[in-house]
């Protein structure tokens, strides 16, 4: 079963604007993270928010964890083509080595 | 430095058919993973090895088999290929004690 469930599962959105993706989780966990996959290639660490942060930036990312609600959000600001991907979150336990991801959301960038 | 690589890159079995899928790392990583990926499945893991000398199933590991031939390599088998099997497939490595795992590029199987 899965454990992240990201929301919307696709967006397109014009080149500047801001894309907000959005993942639900059931169990308690030690970290969660965000990669992103391009198309026909493996994919790719962005970003790692730990059970005790609230927020954390990478460049134009900005992700948010709220383990009260088992929930998180990235936001890729003024966001470009080459933002065109699928976005997976994927939540870690503590002590495990599994990391269960979530079905992503697919972001269209339009020139 | 490669990073994970995976072959073959496409494949194409009968129904009943067997092959396995290589994986390597070469940033002496102890963990390495097996997923599927289906579309709008996301990944689901098949197997996984901590460390060297050990495997653990995943979520769907019924229809393979692994080996963790050594540090460098974590290779899957598919005994006798079903159709349901057919899936992208990657390989994954992280080092101890960090959860960023590295991605291979993919096999893309088709079982007719």
């Amino acid at each position: 079963s899965q454990q992240g469930e990201e929301d919307p599962q696709a967006l397109s959105i014009q080149e500047g604007e801001n894309a907000t993706m959005n993942c639900s989780y059931k169990t308690s966990i030690n970290n969660l993270q965000w990669y992103r996959q391009n198309s026909g290639r493996g994919l790719v660490h962005l970003i790692l928010i730990r059970s005790n942060e609230r927020e954390k930036h990478s460049g134009r990312l900005r992700v948010t964890l709220d383990t009260s609600k088992k929930s998180s959000s990235l936001l890729i600001t003024a966001s470009r083509a080459a933002d065109t991907a699928s976005y997976f979150c994927a939540t870690g336990n503590t002590g495990g080595f599994k990391t269960i991801f979530g079905a992503g959301t697919r972001l269209f960038v339009k020139a | 430095n490669a990073g994970v690589t995976q072959t073959p890159k496409f494949q194409v079995l009968k129904t009943g058919q067997s092959m396995t899928l290589q994986c390597a790392q070469d940033m002496n990583h102890n963990s390495m993973y097996w997923y599927r990926q289906d579309p709008g499945m996301g990944l689901r893991l098949i197997y996984y090895s901590a460390s060297e000398g050990t495997t653990d199933k995943g979520e769907v590991p019924n229809g393979y088999n692994v080996s963790r031939l050594n540090k460098r390599e974590f290779s899957l088998r598919l005994e006798s290929a079903a159709p349901s099997q057919t899936s992208v497939y990657f390989c994954a490595s992280r080092i101890a004690g960090i959860d960023e795992q590295y991605f291979g590029p993919g096999t893309r199987l088709t079982v007719t």
